[in-house]
């Protein structure tokens, strides 16, 4: 079963549209925390935020904007007035203890986001 | 300027050829891991490591081996390379294993293998 699911493969937006990027992550931990990366055409993988599972708190930054939901075990990342520069595939990740005791990372399968001009 | 590098960038080898991929950081970080990035797959790991010595498997380990002989480095060996290991792959290192402040990732390395 996955453990972070991306549903959405690609989304295509005209600029300055809104745009929500969903996560959907499983765990049996209490302890864990949620990242979104962001992979522009270039390649690099560039770290946008991280949660712990004790916050819930939602996040702006700037354009951005987090919503946590651990009721419905939930990440989702809005982007408010898209512009081309945001086109990328964006991923969605998971900390947890594994069964060993060490940390596994999980990513899910990203979603490209296409912002047309 | 903190960061991880990773040599090369592109590479095309044959099968059954041996290669290395490195992986260096300037940070001071313990953890640090390979990841392969496959269309519709995401990013699986290949292998981590804890600390200098302490290495482990991750999804997708066959196929590779690491080492980890002093904290900043840690290449990524292919013995006997296949055409299924024809991947862009990525190593990165966080402070712990958590990775609570995030992944630093290199620019990635395209493997082709013919």
């Amino acid at each position: 079963a996955q453990k972070v699911t991306q549903a959405q493969t690609e989304i295509s937006v005209v600029e300055k549209e809104d745009v929500t990027l969903d996560c959907v992550y499983e765990t049996r931990d209490t302890t864990y925390y949620l990242f979104w990366y962001k992979q522009p055409p270039s390649g690099e993988l560039v770290f946008l935020i991280r949660r712990n599972s004790f916050d819930e708190q939602n996040e702006i930054s700037g354009r951005y904007s987090w919503n946590f939901q651990k009721s419905t075990s939930s990440f989702n990342f809005t982007i408010t007035a898209s512009q081309v520069v945001d086109s990328a595939v964006y991923f969605c990740a998971l900390s947890e203890r594994s069964g060993s005791g060490t940390y596994k990372y999980i990513f899910g399968t990203g979603t490209r986001l296409k912002v047309l001009a | 300027e903190a960061q991880v590098t990773q040599n090369p960038r592109y590479l095309i080898t044959v099968t059954g050829k041996k290669l290395t991929v490195t992986c260096s950081q300037n940070m001071n970080h313990e953890y640090m891991s390979w990841y392969r990035q496959d269309p519709g797959l995401g990013l699986r790991q290949i292998y981590y490591s804890m600390n200098v010595e302490v290495t482990d498997k991750g999804d997708v380990p066959e196929g590779y081996k690491v080492s980890r002989k002093e904290k900043r480095n840690f290449p990524l060996i292919l013995e006997s390379p296949s055409p299924n290991q024809t991947s862009l792959y990525f190593c990165a290192s966080s402070l712990s294993p958590q990775g609570e402040r995030g992944y630093t990732f290199g620019s990635g390395t395209r493997l082709t293998v013919v």
